[in-house]
Order: structure tokens, then C-alpha cells, then sequence
């Protein structure tokens, strides 16, 4: 399974825009980027996930280097709610593997 | 529509006790996960479903656990017997089908205390 680095920690102001970079250097043409958050004492949820475009939803958006190996996932306005650990992850298509796996991610901390 | 739901949330026994933690997926995904999370870390996988058959077990302590998805939609971990290491979060989580490129589901987690 093709790894990704974030950095452990990020701070950012309330209702400021805040970016969380992903370096993903040895992924596949058919590895899919997905972004999952984890808030404390709940299991992950999922943010969005994109292949090559850059993807929007109503959670954040997600920028896909044209090169692939690096991506970032923006939150337009952060509030206190999204304080949470960011987790970045490749996940292969059919016949490329299923498995989800999770580094260390990214600890956001969001200032009032 | 119902999410992932696992049972119990919070369970505390004594080493060498063993445990079962319960899940039942998403109505209609075949895929289901059994993963573990030590404090401040991210999550591990233990096993991977795609309907009844565990088809990656390879990071799952063999010797001491044990899962089983019987008839394809939930499923039970087992710990037996629970070691003080072992103190945990186990979270379960379920995906579309085979081939899916989507989004995972996460339950809850059961936080395991072993004293």
C-alpha cells in the first residue's frame, strides 16, 4: 500500500481558511485520495475523496496536484468544531487492494 | 438510515478474561473491517470482509483472536485471552461492495480496558 506524510500538527484561527497538506509520492494511476477526520471519542468520518480533479463538498475541498503526488484538503472557515485529527489515505481501485491504511494523520487544532 | 453500530462502547476486564466486541455494518455493504486504534495513534487493520470471507487477516493476532462474520452481515472479534496490551479502541467499519472507490464507514469503536 502506497504511504502518505502529513504533518502531526496544524493551528488555525476560527472562521479562517485552513489547509492540510499530503505528500503522497509513490502513488498509483489508480490510487484514490480519500480524506477521513476523527473527533475525539468517535470513530473516523469520511471528508471527500478524488482521483484527479479537484473536488468540492459541503464539508471542504480538495486540491489534486497535476502531478499526483501531493494534495491538500481545505476547510473555507474553520470553527471549534473542526478540531479533529485529519487522516489522508491512497486507496487502490478493483484488484488493487481494499485496505484503508491510516498513518498518524494530522492533529488540528482550532483557536477561538 | 442506520450507520455502523458497535457494542458494548465501553467494556473493562481483567487479563487473561476474554472479550467480544459486536458490529453490525451498513445495510448492503459487503465489506466489512475490524480495526484497532492505540491512543494517539491512527487506526490498524486487523481483518478485512467482503461477505463472509475474511479475504486479509494477515495483521490478525491469530493466537489470541478471533472473528467471524457468519452469514455475511455482522460480525464478532473476539479477544481470548485478553492481555494488558490489548487495551484499545477496536472500531468496525463497513464499505459498498468489491471494487468500491468510496467512502468508509466508521462505528463508534469499543474501548477496551484490560487491567
Amino acid at each position: 500500500d502506497a504511504k502518505t506524510t502529513q504533518p502531526n500538527s496544524m493551528e488555525s484561527n476560527e472562521e479562517e481558511p485552513v489547509h492540510l497538506p499530503c505528500n503522497h509520492s509513490t502513488i498509483s494511476g489508480t490510487d484514490y485520495i480519500h480524506w477521513y477526520r476523527q473527533l475525539p471519542s468517535q470513530g473516523p468520518e469520511y471528508v471527500i475523496h478524488g482521483l484527479t480533479s479537484n473536488v468540492n463538498n459541503r464539508m471542504a475541498s480538495l486540491a489534486i496536484a497535476e502531478d499526483r503526488k501531493s494534495s491538500t484538503l481545505i476547510l473555507h472557515r474553520a470553527t471549534l468544531r473542526d478540531a479533529a485529527v485529519y487522516y489522508c489515505i491512497l486507496r487502490g481501485g478493483y484488484n488493487y487492494g481494499q485496505n484503508f491504511v491510516f498513518g498518524p494523520g494530522t492533529r488540528l487544532s482550532v483557536l477561538p | 438510515e442506520a450507520g455502523v453500530v458497535q457494542s458494548p462502547r465501553y467494556k473493562i476486564i481483567e487479563k487473561k478474561q476474554p472479550v467480544a466486541f459486536w458490529c453490525n455494518p451498513i445495510s448492503g455493504h459487503n465489506t466489512l473491517y475490524w480495526y484497532l486504534q492505540n491512543l494517539g495513534q491512527g487506526p490498524e487493520l486487523l481483518i478485512r470482509y467482503e461477505n463472509e470471507e475474511a479475504v486479509d487477516d494477515s495483521q490478525l493476532p491469530k493466537d489470541r483472536f478471533s472473528a467471524e462474520r457468519l452469514k455475511g452481515v455482522d460480525s464478532t472479534l473476539k479477544i481470548q485471552p485478553a492481555e494488558l496490551g490489548d487495551s484499545a479502541v477496536y472500531l468496525c467499519a463497513s464499505s459498498f461492495m468489491t471494487g468500491y472507490t468510496g467512502e468508509l464507514f466508521f462505528g463508534e469503536g469499543s474501548r477496551l480496558t484490560v487491567l
